[in-house]
């Protein structure tokens, strides 16, 4: 089944304590993106990375790090958290390029709900 | 999200029609999309319309591009409390020059009232 996975779904961690959030995807894509959504706020990018070891920023990228070492994750970073990344991130995969005439669509994680004490 | 937007709530009674809004400012998008999330879940593609289209249908939703107006609408006939999510509008960018990536709306809260 084509899927982009999380982990973990949850998570309550305390300020200053690094974490990590894997996400992986099994179709092959070469592009993937973190997003964080909030209320009254939508769904704003991270970082979003176009293949393996090319990564950019997105709209928000202050406190957070990626990398893409294999083309199947992205994990996102959190060194040093503050209770201002508390939210719900949501990991994307898609083709990067696309085919003339066809759609490319983005396939989203189930995401993470991120609590930082 | 700033290149594409929309409102962030939208409240109709049940079986009254649904139409939420998007304005997307690149006249060179390619493709319009409008994705679903459900509570809980992430976001699902819902449907899309290639940019040399001015309507699509699809059982009870209808998509309207205006191309001139950069406008590009969802409207959901019958709406029944099992619609209640948030919409997302996106625009994608093909030819040459484009990456194909969506660019995301901020997201339309549809909430449904009995």
């Amino acid at each position: 089944e084509a899927q982009v996975t999380q982990n973990p779904r949850y998570l309550i961690t305390v300020t200053g304590k690094k974490l990590t959030v894997t996400c992986s995807q099994n179709m092959n894509h070469e592009y993937m993106s973190w997003y964080r959504q909030d209320p009254g706020l939508g769904l704003r990018q991270i970082y979003y990375s176009m293949n393996v070891e090319v990564t950019d920023k997105g709209d928000v990228p202050e406190g957070y790090k990626v990398s893409r070492k294999e083309k199947r994750n992205f994990p996102l970073i959190l060194e040093s958290p503050s209770p201002n990344q508390t939210s719900l991130y949501f990991c994307a995969s898609s083709r990067a390029q696309g085919v003339a005439g066809r759609r490319n669509e983005q396939f989203f994680g189930p995401g993470t709900r991120l609590t930082v004490l | 999200g700033e290149d594409v937007e929309q409102s962030l709530f939208l409240s109709v009674r049940e079986g009254d029609s649904s139409v939420i809004n998007c304005t997307y400012t690149d006249s060179s998008s390619t493709y319009l999309y409008w994705y679903k999330q459900e509570p809980g879940a992430g976001l699902q593609l819902l449907t899309y319309i290639f940019s040399n289209m001015d309507m699509k249908q699809d059982q009870r939703l209808t998509v309207l591009l205006n191309k001139k107006d950069k406008h590009l609408s969802l409207r959901i006939a019958d709406t029944q409390t099992g619609d209640s999510a948030i919409y997302f509008c996106a625009e994608s960018i093909g030819g040459t020059g484009g990456s194909y990536i969506p660019t995301f709306g901020r997201g339309t809260s549809l909430i449904v009232h009995p």
